[in-house]
């Protein structure tokens, strides 16, 4: 089993420019997640999914759209990227969300100039 | 507010010593505890989960403690190896949302 797989490993936009982070997981898990984490502070959950067709807003959402079409796939866009979005971007899933543990990506290294 | 706080922010030791990493937490209500592991440039790996109604649970060399009436764990590592130098991060879950709330972790330095 491959488990979560992430691309880019590492990605450098320019201030105004949109892309696509890529996250799929072949376990079969329900529940996917977007995370950010910078220097000095815990992880920041920005959306996530409980299934296909259900996404939400986490803690830091602003800037940031995913969508769930399948089970296996959830992206992250970023819109407009800005240099307070530069950070490193983990993909998660588990079974459920609260009770099982999580299985990462092994991350997105985005740099905006 | 809900908050993790771990303590030391980071350790060294020498290869073969034991160590422990303080997490507490003001997480209400609570469901569960959990301790990651994370080696640079990787995402985190789980080592224990622990519920309201666990005191201790082990993986291997590392064992987690949690006293849910102090709102504290901890996690000891016994025997330190050169590939336990990580950062290793708490995160607590509350009872109410899917929103885990991490630690900012401690990072683990062993030497030879």
């Amino acid at each position: 089993n491959a488990g979560v797989t992430q691309t880019p490993k590492f990605q450098v936009l320019k201030t105004g420019q949109s892309m696509t982070l890529q996250c799929a997981q072949d376990m079969n898990h329900e529940y996917m997640s977007w995370y950010r984490q910078d220097p000095g502070m815990g992880l920041r959950l920005i959306h996530y999914s409980v299934g296909a067709g259900i996404t939400d807003q986490g803690e830091v959402p602003n800037g940031y759209n995913v969508s769930r079409s399948t089970t296996e796939d959830f992206p992250l866009r970023l819109l407009s990227a800005a240099p307070s979005q530069t950070s490193v971007y983990f993909c998660a899933s588990s079974y459920t969300p609260t009770n099982e543990k999580l299985f990462f990506g092994s991350g997105t290294q985005l740099s905006v100039l | 507010k809900n908050q993790v706080e771990q303590s030391p922010q980071s350790l060294i030791i020498l290869e073969g010593k034991n160590c422990t990493l303080q997490c507490n937490y003001t997480v209400s209500p609570f469901s569960n505890l959990r301790w990651y592991k994370q080696d640079t440039g990787r995402g985190p790996v789980s080592l224990t989960i622990m519920t309201f109604s666990e005191n201790t649970k082990s993986n291997g060399r590392y064992t987690a403690t949690l006293d849910a009436d102090t709102k504290q764990s901890s996690l000891h590592i016994t025997a330190s190896q050169l590939s336990d130098s990580a950062s290793y991060i708490c995160v607590v879950s509350p009872d109410s949302n899917y929103q885990l709330i991490w630690g900012a972790g401690t990072k683990l330095i062993i030497k030879p």
